[in-house]
């Protein structure tokens, strides 16, 4: 099992680029999340699934989009990249919620210059 | 609004024990979560708990109290392996999880 695999581990954009954050999971998952995480701030929810072909917003979800098609994918589209989206990207996902713990990704470095 | 709580660095020294508090106001309650996250990687699970009281998972041990909105998390018999950030994160009454900054905690030979 390889878990949760995120792809790029770093990527560098310029201003008004776009790109996809690849997330997968061979966990059979049914729950995934993209969380940011800045600096001395808490890990912060931009979208969920709780299941393929449904999608809903967390907490700062301005700036992103995600789909997800399959159970085990769950990308993260970035439009028209601002400096604010410089942060380290982490990807999850869990069998349910309530007690089932979040399984990470190893993360994605994004700088926005 | 919603917060966690937590101290933002502590130390330590090998072979001690350290607790590390989290105190918490959160839309409703749905269980209370504690990760580790060394530097640079992801966070790892360590410890949930739902109803109050202590759940003990070999050196690690984790408290709530519901009542007071507080947990800590206790690491005994330090290593310096643990030298990470403790995450502590609850999920509230959507189902969400809401994540403290973190404690980082640096242990000292």
């Amino acid at each position: 099992n390889a878990g949760v695999t995120q792809t790029p581990k770093f990527r560098i954009l310029k201003i008004g680029q776009s790109m996809t954050l690849q997330c997968t999971q061979d966990m059979n998952h049914n729950y995934m999340y993209w969380y940011r995480q800045d600096p001395g701030m808490g890990l912060k929810l931009i979208y969920y699934s709780v299941g393929a072909g449904i999608t809903d917003k967390g907490e700062v979800p301005n700036g992103y989009n995600v789909s997800r098609s399959t159970t085990e994918d769950f990308p993260l589209r970035l439009e028209l990249a601002a400096p604010s989206q410089t942060s380290v990207y982490f990807c999850a996902s869990s069998f349910e919620t309530g007690s089932y713990e979040q399984y990470f990704g190893p993360g994605t470095r994004l700088t926005v210059t | 609004g919603q917060n966690i709580d937590q101290p933002t660095e502590m130390t330590a020294t090998e072979g001690a024990i350290v607790q590390i508090n989290c105190t918490y106001q959160t839309s409703g309650f749905n269980g209370l979560f504690w990760y580790q996250q060394h530097a640079g990687e992801a966070p790892t699970f360590l410890s949930y708990n739902v109803l109050d009281g202590l759940e003990e998972k070999g050196r690690f041990s984790s408290f709530l109290s519901r009542s007071k909105g507080y947990s800590y998390l206790l690491l005994k018999e330090l290593q310096m392996k643990d030298s990470a950030s403790y995450l502590c994160a609850v999920r509230d009454s959507n189902y969400q999880l809401i994540w403290g900054a973190g404690t980082k905690l640096i242990i000292k030979p």
